[in-house]
């Protein structure tokens, strides 16, 4: 199993439409990454939470350290918002410093 | 422009050969990491270094060395590439040792080997 489990895999919505990925986490962990990731492009840091919530225009992301789990909402979605976005878990402090990822959930929104 | 500069963006190579992904940082952080992307595989972690003259590796380094000689730069080396080297590499840096710091990633290295 792994460690953190990204679902859905595949998104497909039409423009306007509330957006909601889910992240769930069986580790202990420091740190909550979001990460996006347009086709063929690069690697972007959306968020990086460890309690609570954050919001940055349209995006929303939340995490719940108790049941290790975690939201990416987008509002209004936009096709420029087709992405694959990927959540990724910090160690606790004092611990490796490496991340490990989800898989990713591709998103595609259609005009 | 702060970030990460990852060099060259594409390669091809031959079976055998060897080359140098060059990766640098100007944002002063001590950790730098190097990963892989392939289908459906999500991100690997190569090798990794949490400062100049400290590396470790990672969930998949065979075939794959580093060194970090400074703080800024942490290249990696394929020393006889192999087709199952064929991925996108990306290297990551951030502050160590710190919750509230984030990851800057460098915009990946498309490498195909033949």
């Amino acid at each position: 199993k792994n460690e953190v489990e990204q679902s859905p895999q595949n998104l497909t919505a039409q423009e306007g439409e509330f957006i909601t990925i889910n992240c769930s986490y069986s580790v202990g962990i420091s740190a909550l990454h979001w990460l996006q990731q347009h086709p063929g492009g690069g690697i972007v840091s959306l968020f990086m939470l460890s309690s609570g919530k954050k919001k940055h225009g349209r995006l929303i992301a939340t995490i719940n350290i108790q049941e290790k789990h975690s939201s990416l909402h987008i509002t209004a979605s936009h096709p420029r918002d087709s992405a694959v976005y990927i959540c990724a878990v910090r160690p606790p402090q004092g611990g490796s410093e490496k991340l490990v990822f989800g898989k990713g959930t591709k998103l595609t929104v259609n005009p | 422009n702060a970030g990460v500069t990852q060099t060259p963006k594409f390669q091809v190579l031959k079976t055998g050969q060897s080359m140098t992904l060059q990766c640098a940082q100007d944002m002063n952080h001590e950790y730098m990491s190097w990963y892989r992307q392939d289908p459906g595989m999500g991100l690997r972690l190569i090798h990794y270094s949490v400062g100049a003259g400290i590396t470790d590796q990672g969930e998949v380094p065979n075939g794959y060395n580093v060194s970090r000689s400074t703080t800024e730069d942490f290249p990696l080396r394929l020393l006889s590439a192999a087709p199952s080297q064929t991925s996108v590499y990306f290297c990551a840096s951030s502050k160590y040792r710190g919750q509230g710091y984030g990851y800057t990633f460098g915009s990946g290295t498309r490498l195909t080997v033949v």
